[in-house]
Order: structure tokens, then sequence, then C-alpha cells
């Protein structure tokens, strides 16, 4: 594709709930990334694909949080047990390799209510 | 752990006035360093970077020269115009170096407001 989708672009959920959040990358791109936003600060890094596999999940908060990406392409955030303080922008980005520059969606507003 | 601080903002300043964005950073090392742009309604955007000491980035009129000795990245422009008006992100990584690569360490953000 053009650029770098995410679905959707805003999710409004209870708290408890369970959500899903999904990035379709550049095509062709091996390295993928999931950051949070909160208001008022920069991206902070949750987790790192290279391919189909988690290279990097050090970023996640805790077990709530988690993350696939079966085929290499298309990943899904998962949070279990939505709360309050997750409400953020959750960005995907891809690279074409690790080293690559990283290229942005246009991010998914959680609002955890 | 890795970190970067940037001024905070907003930033005000008048079309054609020179720009300074300051970006100091702490890291193990030798990291790339970034300059992001975040324009409104818009998504993060790479505005240039540099991967080793004493390199410039440079974009659009916008620089930024990585200082190892002074652990700094400045972004700098000459003469700015509305259309610069966004918010602008520092960051840094770690090269792939065979352990795994990891994802960028951003600043806060800069709010940069040009009024014509």
């Amino acid at each position: 594709g053009a650029g770098v989708s995410q679905t959707p672009s805003n999710k409004v959920t209870e708290k408890g709930k369970y959500v899903e959040l999904r990035c379709d990358p550049i095509s062709g791109h091996t390295a993928l990334y999931w950051y949070r936003q909160s208001l008022g600060q920069g991206p902070e890094f949750l987790i790192y694909f290279q391919g189909t596999g988690a290279a990097d999940d050090s970023g996640l908060p805790n077990d709530r949080f988690f993350a696939v990406r079966p085929e290499g392409s298309v990943s899904t955030l998962k949070i279990q047990r939505t709360e309050r303080g997750d409400s953020a922008v959750y960005l995907c980005a891809s690279g074409k390799e690790p080293t690559d520059t990283q290229y942005f969606g246009p991010g998914t507003r959680l609002t955890v209510l | 752990g890795d970190s970067v601080t940037q001024m905070e903002g907003p930033v005000t300043l008048s079309e054609e006035a020179f720009l300074t964005i300051n970006c100091t950073y702490t890291a193990t090392g030798y990291p790339s360093l970034f300059w992001y742009v975040q324009y409104p309604g818009e998504g993060l955007q790479l505005l240039l970077k540099a991967t080793k000491a004493d390199d410039k980035g440079s974009n659009k009129g916008f620089e930024a020269t990585y200082r190892k000795e002074t652990t700094s990245f400045h972004l700098e422009k000459g003469s700015v115009q509305v259309s610069d008006s966004a918010v602008y992100f520092c960051a840094l990584s770690h090269p792939y170096s065979g352990g795994g690569a990891d994802g960028l360490t951003f600043g806060k953000g800069t709010h940069l407001i040009i009024q014509p």
C-alpha cells in the first residue's frame, strides 16, 4: 500500500473490556513496531517484530498487552481488561529492515471510559 | 536507560525568524539520531537523521548536527514559514548489531507555532 494504515482510527471502550487494534504495514516491510503516545508525551516503544516473531517486547507495560503478526504482514495489538490508564494513541510503524527508517501510521486513538 | 530531552514548548516565532529547538540525549554506545515532525491532523514523518558523530542531517531547510561531545542534536532553520507549524520530536535508536534492533526513544515533543 501507499503507507502504513491502522484501524480503527478511534476506539471507545469501557473499563474491563477487550480491544484489538490493527496495523497494515507498507508492503514488503519486514520490521514492524508498536508505540503508545499519551497526551503531551512522545511515543513510547511497546514491541518490535522482525517477520512473524516478536524480536523485542520489552516495552509492553504488563501481561494485559499482547501483539501478534502471524503471517509477517498485518499485526494486531490486543489489550485485555482495559483500564482508564490505557487511554492513548497507539501508533504502528514499519521499516524495510531493522535499520531502515520507520514509517508511521496515523494511529488509533483508544479511549477507555 | 536511554533518554531524550528537548526544550519545552510551545515555541512561538514570527515568519522568517531563525529557529533552534534544543535536543540532548543520554544513551550507551553510538545511537542514530532523528527528528520527526507531526503536522496538524497528520502522522509522524521523518524530517532528518544522522547516524554517526559530526554527521549533519538536512531536509526542507532544516538542519541538525550530531554532536557526540555535547550529546546534542539541535534542530535549526534559518527562516521559518507558517507551514512549519507542527510538533517536532527528537529521537534516537541503536543500529541493529546482530542482537536485535530496538525501537525509537522519543523526547516529549516541541510544539512550534509560526505567526504570519
